[in-house]
């Protein structure tokens, strides 16, 4: 089982770039999200996804936009990247129980602003 | 709100001793409550879960007890390893929300 796969894992971006981080879950999982680590260990919610083309913003969704055209896949947006936004992405996803059994999460995208 | 206190860290101790990892809650409902485990360099594991009062949830000698008197969660192993040594959140849902709620995060460190 792939389980949620996420890609890059690792990427550089200079100030203003714009690039897209790809999440896949092959769960056939209804919900997925998008979360933030920085230093401090603590986990921030950018945006979320209940089902196939919607989505909703959680507690810091500037500067960030998401898509989720296919029930796999969640895609993270940044238009034009910051400094602040360098950080480790994680992308999650769950099922509609998912609130009896968790979620799963990806291993990650370290992203660097310079 | 919904929320989820943790134990601040980090937590320093030797192989083999006892661990406790305070969590507590506050919810409207009744929430499924979760333990989540970070090894460096990877994403969260689910480490164990109880869904009701009472329930113990168990994985890999630790184990957290389901309190509702006390609204906590707390993380315990009775001997931990070196290889323990991670990033803990607590965390909780409640049916009809659409995400979980996660506690700050507590790192420990067991030297040998």
């Amino acid at each position: 089982n792939a389980g949620v796969t996420q890609t890059p894992k690792f990427r550089v971006l200079k100030t203003g770039q714009s690039m897209t981080l790809l999440c896949a879950q092959d769960m056939n999982h209804e919900y997925m999200y998008w979360y933030r680590q920085d230093p401090g260990m603590g986990l921030r919610l950018i945006h979320y996804s209940v089902g196939e083309g919607t989505t909703a913003k959680g507690e810091v969704p500037d500067g960030y936009n998401v898509s989720r055209l296919k029930k796999q896949n969640f895609l993270l947006g940044l238009e034009s990247a910051a400094p602040s936004q360098t950080s480790v992405y994680f992308c999650a996803s769950s099922s509609l129980q998912g609130l009896n059994y968790g979620y799963t999460f990806g291993s990650g995208t370290r992203l660097t602003v310079v | 709100g919904d929320s989820v206190t943790q134990m601040e860290g980090p937590v320093t101790l030797s192989e083999e001793a006892f661990l406790t990892i305070n969590c507590t809650y506050t919810a409207t409902g009744y929430p499924s409550l979760f333990w989540y485990v970070q090894y460096p360099g990877e994403g969260l594991q689910l480490l164990l879960k109880a869904t009701k009062a009472d329930d113990k949830g168990s994985n890999k000698g630790f184990e957290a007890t389901y309190r509702k008197e006390t609204t906590s969660f707390h993380l315990e192993k009775g001997s931990v390893q070196v290889s323990d040594s991670a990033v803990y959140f607590c965390a909780l849902g409640l049916f009809g929300n659409e995400k979980l709620t996660f506690g700050t995060g507590t790192r420990l460190t067991i030297i040998p």
